[in-house]
């Protein structure tokens, strides 16, 4: 089955607790994407990834890291949590120049 | 830059109503534009798009037409369901989708009462 992976799905951390957010596509898409949806802002993008390698900032980049490393996995790291990175967080894929995108489930992160 | 602005909610309609969620774009180029919905506590789905002026999108009872002239891309659906309710998105790809990016609007939830 075609599907977009996210891990964890919920997690409850502290400030300045690294953590990781792990994303895996099994369709063989180049592009991957990661955003941040808040109540009243809709989904706003965080980072992009061409494809291996190549990745770029979305709109709202600051606090985050990515990596593509491999063509299936699209990492978000958050190196020093804080609370307004507390939201809803979605992965999605697609062909590269190509629509629409798959999006996984969602990761719901809060940040005490 | 690139946005879509599509109208405040929340939107309570009861069962067989019929559905209009205004959405309207600006862009530079020609872009495709879309409908996602996403159903309680899942991700995203695409629901229907359109590549071009004047293409009507359409998927399980729900329409859209790509109107250039108004920028707008108006999701509609002429009997509503319990089984409607989630939050629309309505979406543009820059450039006719030669890139990958969408840009969002902030949402409308639709409530559907019995």
């Amino acid at each position: 089955e075609a599907q977009v992976t996210q891990n964890p799905r919920y997690l409850i951390t502290v400030t300045g607790k690294k953590l990781t957010v792990t994303c895996s596509q099994n369709m063989n898409h180049e592009y991957m994407s990661w955003y941040r949806q808040d109540p009243g802002l809709g989904l706003r993008q965080i980072y992009y990834s061409m494809n291996v390698e190549v990745t770029d900032k979305g709109d709202v980049p600051e606090g985050y890291k990515v990596s593509r490393k491999e063509k299936r996995n699209f990492p978000l790291i958050l190196e020093s949590p804080s609370p307004n990175q507390t939201s809803l967080y979605f992965c999605a894929s697609s062909l590269w120049g190509k629509q629409p995108q798959h999006f996984g489930d969602g990761t719901r992160l809060s940040i005490l | 830059g690139d946005s879509v602005t599509q109208m405040e909610g929340p939107v309570t309609l009861s069962e067989e109503a019929f559905l209009t969620i205004n959405c309207t774009y600006t862009a530079t180029g020609y872009p495709s534009l879309f409908w996602y919905v996403q159903y309680p506590g899942e991700g995203l789905q695409l629901l229907l798009k359109a590549t071009k002026a004047d293409d009507k999108g359409s998927n399980k009872g729900f329409e859209a037409t790509y109107r250039k002239e108004t920028t707008s891309f108006h999701l509609e659906k002429g009997s509503v369901q319990v089984s409607d309710s989630a939050v629309y998105f309505c979406a543009l790809s820059p450039g006719g989708g030669s890139q990958g990016n969408l840009i969002f609007g902030k949402g409308t939830k639709l409530s559907v009462k019995p």
